[in-house]
């Protein structure tokens, strides 16, 4: 069974840090390409960014709102992905999801349950 | 940026009706990235339809999905229940983006 469980989540001040993980299980996780997908409260779904699996390069893609501030990478010897947030401001608060991206065609075919963030004073 | 315009906003529909739901973009998309999930609330969202008209695992044959370049249709034949949630198309071309989100709700 598939399995991935966010973690990391809290409060932190505008201009701060958070790092934020996702545990997988179920699956070859070092060839698998991951996503991470925010929504705002009462709001609708925003990609954040992406990383290729180890055979693709492990590269690495970025929504605009989030490029230059966050970064995504991957421990594939821990089945954990990550995603560092810096600088962070109050519209970056979100319920932060994991997903898989079904061999980087884009289809999110597995979803976290979600780690709330929230970026306030 | 390729932006998704969904529409209704909110679609009102008693149990046993069709529902469907309109996902429009500003330029053409792959059909084969092109994708539907549902959230209900307090949920993380859940794939429905990828490629534009194949159901995911496990999703009912009631669930239908077409549509081609511009223009995208998902379609539930007979509102049950369970069914009353909030539904957004998604693409990926240059980088992936959503649509705003049409919300099923019992009328």
């Amino acid at each position: 069974e598939v399995q991935l469980v966010e973690s990391g989540g809290g409060l932190v001040k505008p201009g701060g840090s958070l790092r934020l993980s996702c545990a997988v299980s179920g699956f070859t996780f070092s060839n698998a390409w991951m996503s991470w997908v925010r929504q705002a409260p009462g709001k609708g779904l925003e990609w954040v960014g992406r990383i290729r699996g180890k055979t693709d390069g492990g590269t690495t893609d970025y929504a605009a709102p989030v490029k230059g501030r966050f970064t995504i990478s991957r421990d594939d010897s821990k089945n954990t992905m990550y995603v560092q947030m810096n600088s962070l401001k109050t519209e970056d608060t979100a319920v932060y999801y994991c997903t898989t991206d079904h061999y980087g065609s884009g289809t999110l075919d597995y979803w976290g349950q979600g780690t709330l963030v929230t970026v306030s004073s | 940026e390729i932006v998704l315009t969904q529409s209704p906003g909110t679609l009102s529909l008693s149990p046993g009706e069709r529902a469907t739901l309109s996902c429009r973009a500003s330029q053409s998309v792959s059909s084969s990235y092109l994708a539907w999930y549902q959230q209900k609330p307090g949920q993380a969202p859940r794939l429905l339809i990828y490629a534009a008209s194949s159901r995911a695992t496990g999703i009912p044959d009631r669930f239908s999905g077409s549509g081609s370049g511009t223009d995208f249709t998902l379609t539930i034949s007979r509102l049950e229940p369970e069914d009353f949630a909030v539904y957004y198309c998604q693409q990926y071309g240059s980088s992936l983006t959503f649509g705003g989100g049409t919300k099923v709700e019992i009328k």
